[in-house]
């Protein structure tokens, strides 16, 4: 089936620093891929995504691309903020054809914690 | 825009009480999702549906049922709670068109203890 593997947290930077969160994927097909982001006490909301090899999402100085060779879909961003503190989440849906309904595989989420 | 609505926000209840979280969305979206987040881990999928009068197990069905009368509803019905199901319930939605890049909505979750 599928999977998502992200590294493990809490994954804390200096304001500036810069921002690598690695994500792997196990998928038979072609499945999108985005980065989800959960700021403290609220739901998920969509970052960026990728539909399909070499894409490149980019979204509020975040950026990651699509790469079917390795099967990765790493998160970076050049400069960090403190209000990037939150837990972001790399997910696959299913490619389509495969029986309908989008439905999200979540890797266990990065808390990102950003110092002043 | 109201977007994704779910209530309650949070929930105590005893075990063995049922309760149902209610979910309604104002998009006009035929897919519908219930997740469920422990901590330190992703979402888990307990039921989706693609449309009005159809619904499907996820990855964590046991323990829940839903139903979609409409489009805009999508309630979660716990029977006889058990602390197992203590966790953070989201609900979600999506157009069914566009492939499998469409982006997901979510609600902004309700807490459920189970004592």
């Amino acid at each position: 089936g599928n999977s998502v593997t992200q590294m493990e947290g809490p994954v804390t930077l200096s304001e500036e620093a810069f921002l690598t969160i690695n994500c792997t994927y196990t998928a038979t097909g072609y499945p999108s891929l985005f980065w989800y982001v959960q700021y403290p006490g609220e739901g998920l909301q969509l970052l960026l995504k990728a539909t399909k090899a070499d894409d490149k999402g980019s979204n509020k100085g975040f950026e990651a691309t699509y790469r079917k060779e390795t099967t990765s879909f790493h998160l970076e961003k050049g400069s960090v903020q403190v209000s990037d503190s939150a837990v972001y989440f790399c997910a696959l849906s299913d490619p389509p054809d495969t029986g309908g309904g989008n439905k999200l595989t979540f890797g266990t989420g990065t808390q990102l914690k950003v110092e002043l | 825009n109201a977007g994704v609505t779910q209530t309650p926000k949070f929930r105590i209840l005893k075990i063995g009480q049922s309760m149902t979280l209610q979910c309604t969305q104002d998009m006009n979206h035929n897919y519908m999702y219930w997740y469920r987040q422990d901590p330190g881990m992703g979402l888990k999928l307990i039921y989706y549906s693609v449309g009005a009068g159809i619904t499907d197990k996820g990855e964590v069905p046991n323990g829940y049922n839903v139903s979609r009368s409409t489009t805009e509803d999508f309630p979660l019905r716990l029977e006889l709670a058990a602390p197992s199901q203590t966790s953070v319930y989201f609900c979600a939605s999506s157009y069914s068109t566009g492939g499998s890049g469409n982006t997901i909505y979510f609600g902004e979750g309700s807490w459920l203890t189970v004592v």
